[in-house]
This record gives C-alpha cells, structure tokens and sequence, in this order.
C-alpha cells in the first residue's frame, strides 16, 4: 500500500531537548516536505526536498532542520524545541514537479507536538 | 510570492444546505489550483485540482470548483451537504508548477444532521 509514514504521532517534551520526527514514504518520490498546521494559519513549508541531498527553506524554517540522505526518509529535526514549535506536523512526498497533474501530493497522518 | 486566502473559518450548515466556500489567491501568472480535505483525527486528502481547460471541475463526494481568474478565485461548492462532508477544508496554489505547495487558513465546516 502506497503511503506516507510519520512516527511519532504524538509527542511531548520539554524546552531545549532535541528531538527528530521521522518519515517515510515507500512511493519512490522524489519531493518530500514538511508542513505544520495551527489553527486560522492552514499548513505553513517548513521545509521540502527534490531529491537525495537537496533540501530548501520553505516559509517557515527557523528552528528546525532537515535531511535527505535517502529518497525514501525525510526526517525532521528540533534541535531545541520551544513551546512556539508545538503544533501539528505533516509530512507529504510526490513526483516532481511538485503537484503535477498526475501525481498529487500524499500526506501522512501527522504527528503532534507538544513543547513545554 | 503566492498567497491564498480562505475568508470563512468556520460555517455550519444543516444537511441539504447548498455549500460554497471562498478561495482567493494572490499571483499573476500560471497557477494550479486544489481543494483539500481533513477529515477528524486524518491527514489531508485531494479533493479535486485545476491546472488548465475547463475552469469548472469535478471531485470526488460532489463536489466542484470553478476558477474565476479575472477574480482570482477557486471557490468550493457542493448543491446538498451531507452530515459526513463535517471536516477541514483547504484551499492550495501551486504558482508555474514550481515546487511550493501554499496552503490557504482553512475552513472549518460542521453539518448538523
């Protein structure tokens, strides 16, 4: 079954612990991303990549990382979570471009976080 | 850089009621245009897309969306909701098929049986 795999789906820490949420997708996409949702505000790019070691900024990067050292796992990383990051994360991968006709983006089931 | 708006946060309608939920977008050039939609407790699923040709396009559930571009707009429409179509409601625009996907707010929407 094709889809998009976060872990994990809640999450709850205190202030400055580092933490990685993890995702994958078993689709052979090359763009991945990283979106977070708060209420009134939609889903805000955090990050995304076209490929194996190519990442870029979305709208919203500051305080968060990124990596793609294979195509199928896009993990994201709070180096020192603060309780502005607590909010809702998906994960979403596709074919290049993004959101081509055919190939609209998958999203997983998101993981919650909770920074205190 | 795009922009979408999505005006109504929050509307409740009983079954049968006729939907329509406003999307605006701010680009001047070429642009792809979808609905999204959160059901509770899920992770977003494609509602329908724009790219080109008719500007009146179906979905899946009913639903269909027109895009107006001398007014920037992709509204959602839907002739007779149903108590299941309670969900979130996002309004997307991907401008010359770049690689951003900009969502819009949202729209909360509650069917009263």
């Amino acid at each position: 079954e094709a889809q998009v795999t976060q872990n994990p789906r809640y999450l709850i820490t205190v202030t400055g612990k580092k933490l990685t949420v993890t995702c994958s997708q078993n689709m052979n996409h090359e763009y991945m991303s990283w979106y977070r949702q708060d209420p009134g505000l939609g889903l805000r790019q955090i990050y995304y990549s076209m490929n194996v070691e190519v990442t870029d900024k979305g709208d919203v990067p500051e305080g968060y990382k990124v990596s793609r050292k294979e195509k199928r796992n896009f993990p994201l990383i709070l180096e020192s979570p603060s309780p502005n990051q607590t909010s809702l994360y998906f994960c979403a991968s596709g074919s290049l471009p993004a959101s081509s006709y055919n190939s609209p983006l998958h999203f997983g089931n998101g993981t919650r976080l909770t920074v205190t | 850089a795009q922009s979408v708006s999505q005006h109504n946060h929050h509307v409740i309608l009983s079954e049968a009621a006729s939907l329509e939920l406003g999307c605006n977008y701010s680009y001047g050039g070429t642009v792809n245009l979808f609905w999204y939609v959160q059901y509770p407790g899920q992770h977003l699923q494609l509602l329908l897309k724009y790219f080109s040709g008719d500007p009146l396009v179906k979905g899946i559930k009913g639903f269909e969306a027109e895009f107006i571009k001398s007014k920037f707009s992709f509204n959602l429409r839907k002739p007779s909701v149903q108590w299941s179509d309670t969900a979130e409601y996002f309004c997307a625009v991907n401008a010359e098929a770049g690689n951003m996907l900009t969502f819009g707010g949202g729209t909360r929407l509650m069917v009263k049986p």
